[in-house]
């Protein structure tokens, strides 16, 4: 069953810890992006990648940092320098093309500050 | 400076009657336009899409339609159901050759009231 899958759920993170968050697909799809929803704003794109071993910075990259070593994963790293990190992340993917090509969305991790 | 705007944070409506969410953009060179439904704590699922060669889109109880002219697109939902209470994001996105990211509104929470 194809798809995409965060992990964990939930994670808390200590003043001045970094955490990655997991982001994998089975879909086969070439682009990732990386989302932080906060209530009442909508989703801001963090980071996307549209091919393995290349990234491009959002509107919100700032504190943040990802890597694509392998197609199918996309982890996020929130540093020490993510002053405000709590809120809900959101991985998708797409494939490749023109057109209209939606994004499919995993079902978020919520991270929270300890 | 936000591209996409949902200016209604929340609507009700009653079970049966029509739900119309409204959407409006700023930005001329968007071509492709999608609709999302998301439930709390879970990612958001795609909906409905309409390219900009269109001004109507239909799909079961779901129609979107696009006036380029006044930059505005809504969703109607004919009959509504309380399964359909949910945040509703309208997006958008720019034709090219890659997977440009979308660009969301900040949702609007439609309630469907038994």
């Amino acid at each position: 069953d194809g798809g995409i899958t965060q992990s964990p759920k939930y994670l808390f993170r200590k003043e001045g810890q970094n955490v990655t968050l997991s982001c994998e697909q089975n879909l086969n799809h070439d682009a990732m992006y990386w989302y932080r929803q906060d209530p009442g704003q909508g989703l801001r794109l963090i980071y996307y990648s549209q091919i393995v071993n290349d990234f491009q910075k959002g509107d919100i990259a700032e504190g943040y940092s990802v890597s694509r070593e392998k197609k199918e994963s996309f982890p996020l790293t929130v540093t020490s320098a993510q002053k405000n990190p709590t809120a809900f992340y959101l991985c998708a993917s797409t494939q490749q093309g023109i057109g209209i090509q939606p994004q499919h969305f995993g079902d978020g991790t919520r991270l929270s500050i300890l | 400076d936000q591209q996409v705007k949902q200016n209604s944070p929340s609507l009700s409506v009653q079970e049966g009657r029509i739900s119309i969410l409204n959407c409006d953009y700023t930005n001329s060179m968007f071509d492709y336009f999608l609709w999302y439904k998301k439930y709390p704590a879970e990612g958001p699922t795609f909906l409905i899409s309409i390219s900009s060669i269109k001004d109507k889109n239909e799909d079961g109880r779901f129609t979107v339609f696009l006036n380029k002219s006044a930059k505005h697109l809504s969703l109607h939902i004919v009959p509504s159901q309380p399964g359909d209470s949910a945040v509703y994001f309208c997006a958008a996105k720019v034709r090219t050759s890659g997977n440009t990211p979308l660009v969301f509104g900040k949702g609007t929470r439609l309630s469907v009231i038994a």
